[in-house]
């Protein structure tokens, strides 16, 4: 059965401060792993990580795999208000690209 | 602009009443998705449809069921069955170039 399991489950930060969010999985065939923000409703898609050890960028937000070990990490460096949210990390493995496994979430807060 | 609509947005039922959930896509998406999202335990699969006319059981398919008649239509029908329906049910489809899961903006019902 797929595992993927998130760490910390809630983390509460100031503005400014970085942050480490981990996910660690147990996949069979794994294809890709993804990150995601849920703010209210609906996840929007963050990153796809592919590769091990090449990092990917989004303004403050990054992230990298390791397939070896078996865990990505997310880092949020100068926090803002805006970033307070559930992050949902998944990993697709099998023979369906969209059939995710999905953590349990870390709730981060951040405050002013 | 392309998009996941599901509808209704907030729904309440009593107990031994079936209800059905709407997910409609414009994205010419081929597969979709249903998912349960309950707190602290992220997002769970009930039922995914890869093609039109056949879909597949996830991982919590129990009490639930659904049709795929349409390439732009999913919905979810909540059976009497279903022993704790109270959730939040978010619908996705899978979007090819870029591999991730495109998430409408959810359905919560409430059981009574």
């Amino acid at each position: 059965e797929d595992k993927v399991v998130q760490s910390p489950l809630s983390l509460v930060v100031h503005e400014g401060d970085t942050v480490t969010l981990n996910c660690s999985y147990e996949v069979t065939n794994f294809r890709s792993l993804l990150w995601y923000k849920q703010e209210k409703k609906a996840p929007t898609f963050l990153f796809m990580l592919t590769s091990s050890g090449i990092e990917k960028k989004s303004g403050r937000l990054s992230s990298i795999l390791d397939k070896k070990e078996l865990f990505s990490i997310l880092n949020i460096t100068a926090t803002q208000t805006g970033d307070s949210a559930v992050y949902l990390c998944a990993v697709a493995g099998g023979t369906s690209y969209g059939k995710l496994t999905f953590g349990q979430g870390t709730i981060l807060t951040v405050h002013p | 602009d392309g998009g996941i609509t599901q509808s209704p947005k907030y729904l309440f039922r009593k107990e031994g009443q079936n209800v059905t959930l709407s997910c409609e896509q414009n994205l010419n998406h081929d597969a979709m998705y249903w998912y349960r999202q309950d707190p602290g335990q992220g997002l769970r699969l009930i039922y995914y449809s890869q093609i039109v006319n056949d879909f597949q059981k996830g991982d919590i398919a129990e009490g639930y069921s659904v049709s795929r008649e349409k390439k732009e239509s999913f919905p979810l029908t909540v059976t009497s069955a279903q022993k704790n329906p109270t959730a939040f049910y978010l619908c996705a489809s899978y979007r090819d170039l870029t591999g991730e899961l495109f998430f409408g903006e959810g359905s919560r019902l409430t059981v009574l």
